[in-house]
């Protein structure tokens, strides 16, 4: 199985900030990664698909980078609404595997 | 309006089976990828496995060895997992996503639905 990590687990930071998330992934993956976010109670919602592609909706601070075994999900300028635990997701080889997660809290 | 329409919560008792839905609305299933995510209290996404849109299924056998079954009907527009063998370990909240095959990114989940494994 491919292994997806994630860097840091816990990032704590304030409104404004430009915050960088890393997923690694154990051998190579091309650009078939995708991140989602997640809040509280609620299902997984995506923002970048094939690494880098930001989905129809989704605010322009975020951006996605990377290719091969190592990729960046940034929020330009955070904002309150992005307080949340975002996952990476690998679609090269099955099982198509998550990152453990990064938790964004407020400084 | 797309949106994936889940079963209601389940309490099961250690060792049986427990059957989810996911009903699609504003897109027909056998053009997209459905995936099916589990997430343990206070934990990470896991995924299970996915239905291609031939109907073609591949799961996460080592983790489950055998216990999930996916399926889909095409008539009533509703995919289906099946886990059998229930540990407490399986309570969770089970979700299914759709993607557009080669898209590399699932744009529309379920609410989830929660199984407990309870004596």
């Amino acid at each position: 199985d491919i292994q997806m990590t994630q860097s840091p687990s816990t990032l704590s930071a304030s409104v404004g900030d430009r915050v960088t998330i890393t997923c690694r992934a154990s051998q190579s993956i091309s650009d078939w990664l995708a991140w989602y976010q997640q809040k509280p109670g609620k299902a997984p919602k995506l923002l970048i698909y094939r690494a880098y592609g930001l989905e129809s909706g989704v605010p322009s601070r975020f951006s996605g980078g990377g290719s091969g075994t190592e990729f960046t999900l940034t929020i330009s300028s955070l904002q309150p609404d992005d307080f949340a635990t975002y996952y990476c997701q690998q679609f090269q080889t099955f099982p198509w595997t998550f990152g453990q997660g990064t938790k964004v809290e407020i400084k | 309006q797309v949106q994936l329409a889940q079963s209601g919560a389940e309490v099961k008792e250690p060792g049986a089976s427990v059957k989810i839905s996911c009903k699609a609305s504003g897109f027909t299933l056998s053009s997209f990828h459905m995936q099916w995510v589990r997430q343990a209290p206070g934990q990470g996404l896991e995924w299970m496995g996915v239905v291609n849109p031939i109907g073609y299924n591949t799961s996460d056998g080592q983790k489950f060895q055998g216990r999930v079954t996916m399926t889909s009907d095409t008539s009533t527009n509703t995919v289906y997992i099946e886990l059998r063998s229930l540990r407490s370990d399986d309570s969770a909240i089970y979700y299914c996503a759709r993607a557009v095959p080669g898209s590399g990114g699932f744009d529309c989940w379920g609410r989830g639905t929660l199984v407990t494994v309870s004596s």
